[in-house]
């Protein structure tokens, strides 16, 4: 089975620092991508960044980043310079073989406080 | 590009009756999907479609139907409302690794 776990339900940050929001997963397939996706408040799913699991470095986009550790199964975002715009739901989710599909964790909410 | 659209928004269904959530994409991809949002979860894929004329099941299937005539259009449609498919519901669409979603389609069953 290919499950994603996101452990943390809620984050607290302060405008301008880093945060780190944790996704772990467990697939037996070689071949995988990753995803992080934003949820604001009025709904929308917001493509963030990916990796794929043959992919030599960590995947970068802006302000966030992929911290891609193979060995231990995790997938972690981070945040840097954190903004107050940042606060959402944040989904993790792997592809799936089924139609390449998505498997979604459940979700860490952010807070960025002033 | 218009990119993912869904109608309607927002729709307040009765037990029993039948309703289609509209998506399109003019972004010409292969790749279609629906999924469903219950509170506090992540995205469930209810169907998917490789192409015009190809769909199967996903994870949650059971009430709900699909067809693909086109590349285009991908309506999901819901048989015999029943308070458990109250959710938000996504369409999205794929191109290389990225799937796109569309704003989400608001459903209530009372």
């Amino acid at each position: 089975a290919q499950k994603i776990t996101q452990t943390q339900p809620g984050m607290f940050v302060q405008e301008k620092e880093a945060v780190t929001l944790d996704c772990t997963y467990d697939t037996s397939d070689p071949s995988y991508g990753l995803f992080w996706y934003k949820q604001p408040s009025s709904g929308e799913m917001i493509f963030l960044i990916y990796q794929g699991s043959y992919d030599q470095q960590n995947a970068t986009e802006g302000r966030y980043s992929l911290n891609f550790q193979k060995a231990r199964k995790s997938a972690n975002l981070v945040i840097s310079a954190s903004q107050l715009g940042d606060s959402a739901m944040y989904f993790c989710a792997m592809r799936v073989r089924s139609g390449y599909a998505l498997n979604f964790g459940k979700g860490t909410s952010l807070l960025v406080t002033p | 590009n218009a990119g993912v659209t869904q109608t309607p928004k927002f729709r307040i269904l009765k037990i029993g009756q039948s309703m289609t959530l509209q998506c399109a994409q003019d972004m010409n991809h292969n790749y279609m999907y629906w999924y469903r949002q219950d509170p506090g979860m992540g995205l469930k894929l209810i169907y998917y479609s490789v192409g015009a004329g190809i769909t199967d099941k996903g994870e949650v299937p059971n009430g709900y139907n699909v067809s693909r005539s086109t590349t285009e259009d991908f309506p999901l449609r819901l048989e015999l409302a029943a308070p458990s498919q109250t959710s938000v519901y996504f369409c999205a669409s794929k191109k290389r690794e990225t799937q796109y979603f569309g704003p989400g389609t608001r459903l209530l069953v009372l």
